[in-house]
């Protein structure tokens, strides 16, 4: 079964450092996003991008976040100076559809900002 | 703003059956979305309803009133393995998940 990978699962760095998340979405999909989970909280929508553009993006998404397709393949969600409130559970979610009916989910990488 | 509120905890026993609710304070969306959440897993579809009613896939049906706000997921012959967190989203904008507050769901015995 297609699935959404991500890597790496877990990424320690230090406050003010660059990180970058990557995702292979499923190969037949257009419609990329990335969304974050603080523990025990509620999954919160970041960005969502389609056709090599952002389509969308939340509050959240500030001048410290960038999203990049660099290839036919991978998708990155950058953060340009790590703040310790950034550490979360990163997942990247693919979609064939347009109005989000069913998103597929990667498995997510948790990031610690020390 | 969006917001989605379920109940922040569930229980239940092997085999009965349960209703987590959502209430959300939203306009123009497409529609609701049920996910599941493991522990330590990712979020996994579920349900989705476009319109309103009831929608049924195995044992889990979800239920969406517009005029009311309100929608629920229910989970039949609860099993075990349903123990885990779960969450409404409403489909906004070009493509956007708005999701709730999240519901823990425990199964016993």
């Amino acid at each position: 079964e297609p699935e959404v990978t991500q890597t790496p699962s877990h990424q320690v760095t230090q406050m003010g450092q660059e990180v970058i998340l990557r995702c292979v979405p499923i190969s037949n999909h257009l419609y990329f996003y990335w969304y974050r989970q603080i523990l025990g909280q509620k999954v919160e929508f970041l960005v969502s991008f389609y056709n090599n553009e952002i389509s969308e993006k939340s509050e959240i998404f500030d001048d410290q976040f960038s999203v990049e397709r660099p290839d036919g393949s991978n998708f990155t969600l950058k953060i340009r100076s790590t703040k310790l409130e950034d550490s979360a559970m990163y997942f990247c979610a693919s979609s064939a559809g347009r109005m989000n009916t069913e998103a597929f989910f990667g498995q997510g990488t948790r990031l610690t900002v020390v | 703003g969006q917001s989605l509120e379920q109940p922040s905890e569930v229980t239940a026993v092997e085999g009965a059956i349960v209703q987590i609710n959502c209430t959300y304070q939203t306009s123009g969306f497409y529609g609701l979305s049920w996910y599941q959440q493991h522990d330590g897993g990712a979020p996994t579809f579920l349900s989705y309803n476009a319109l309103d009613g009831l929608e049924e896939t195995g044992r889990f049906s979800s239920f969406l009133s517009r005029s009311d706000s309100y929608g629920y997921l229910l989970l039949q012959e609860l099993q075990m393995k349903d123990s885990a967190s779960y969450f409404c989203a409403v489909s906004l904008g070009f493509q956007k998940l708005v999701f709730g507050t999240g519901t823990r769901l425990l199964v016993s015995p």
